[in-house]
């Protein structure tokens, strides 16, 4: 069984166009999460959401909506594709995220390639 | 901000030889540090892990060292074999943060057989 799974695999659009990354988790987890990977391979945190509040909004154009429906999922919405916007992204969860002085293991999903032409 | 440096960028050892990425944090509110291994068209996947007030762990041929005086921690993998070749990252969560990872650049590891 996939624990953090996301489609589309791979995701070729043009610019301007609107497009959206689905990302499930069947772990029971509270905490999910979107990162960014570039293509220098550096892996940038996006936004986090613990049981569908927001947590964490890393200044990130507000052309990226994240929306979770409920605690095991957390899609991202993205506006008006720019060609910069070409990278792979992650969606990860983990038991929880804690403001306390906590440990939560994050899981990764397989990434979702986005490529603007 | 909070940063975490990576060290080297690639690693090219021989099957058998021992390998060693060091990372360095900057945040002295990082309690807990990942390393994950991502394989080619893959999600990084955790391979171990070490908590603020342990200095060292060990699982099989992999092992964490953290001094969190000098803010360094290290991945070691001994007895290295081809399928270890990847790129390896370290990350420093940030509990106080929302859990946030920050991220090292990351390490090509190439095992040659």
């Amino acid at each position: 069984d996939t624990a953090v799974s996301q489609t589309p695999k791979y995701l070729v659009t043009q610019m301007g166009n609107d497009k959206s990354i689905k990302c499930e988790q069947n772990l029971g987890h509270d905490t999910m999460y979107w990162y960014k990977q570039d293509s220098k391979k550096f892996l940038k945190i996006m936004f986090s959401y613990n049981n569908k509040e927001l947590i964490i909004n890393e200044t990130v154009p507000n052309r990226f909506s994240p929306k979770s429906p409920d605690k095991a999922h957390l899609n991202l919405h993205i506006n008006s594709l720019e060609l910069g916007d070409s990278a792979v992204y992650f969606c990860a969860s983990s038991q929880d995220f804690q403001g306390t002085a906590s440990y939560n293991e994050q899981f990764f999903g397989p990434g979702t390639r986005l490529t603007v032409l | 901000g909070e940063n975490v440096e990576q060290h080297p960028s690639t690693l090219s050892v021989q099957e058998g030889d021992s390998a060693v990425i060091k990372c360095t944090y900057s945040d002295s509110a990082s309690n807990y540090f990942p390393w994950y291994k991502q394989e080619l068209g893959k999600g990084p996947q955790l391979i171990i892990d070490i908590r603020s007030n342990v200095g060292e762990k060990k699982d099989q041929r992999i092992a964490v060292t953290l001094n969190k005086t000098a803010k360094h921690f290290s991945l070691h993998i001994t007895e290295t074999q081809p399928e270890d070749s990847a790129v390896y990252f370290c990350a420093a969560h940030l509990y106080n943060q929302g859990g946030k990872l920050i991220f090292g650049q990351g390490t090509e590891l190439s095992v040659k057989p």
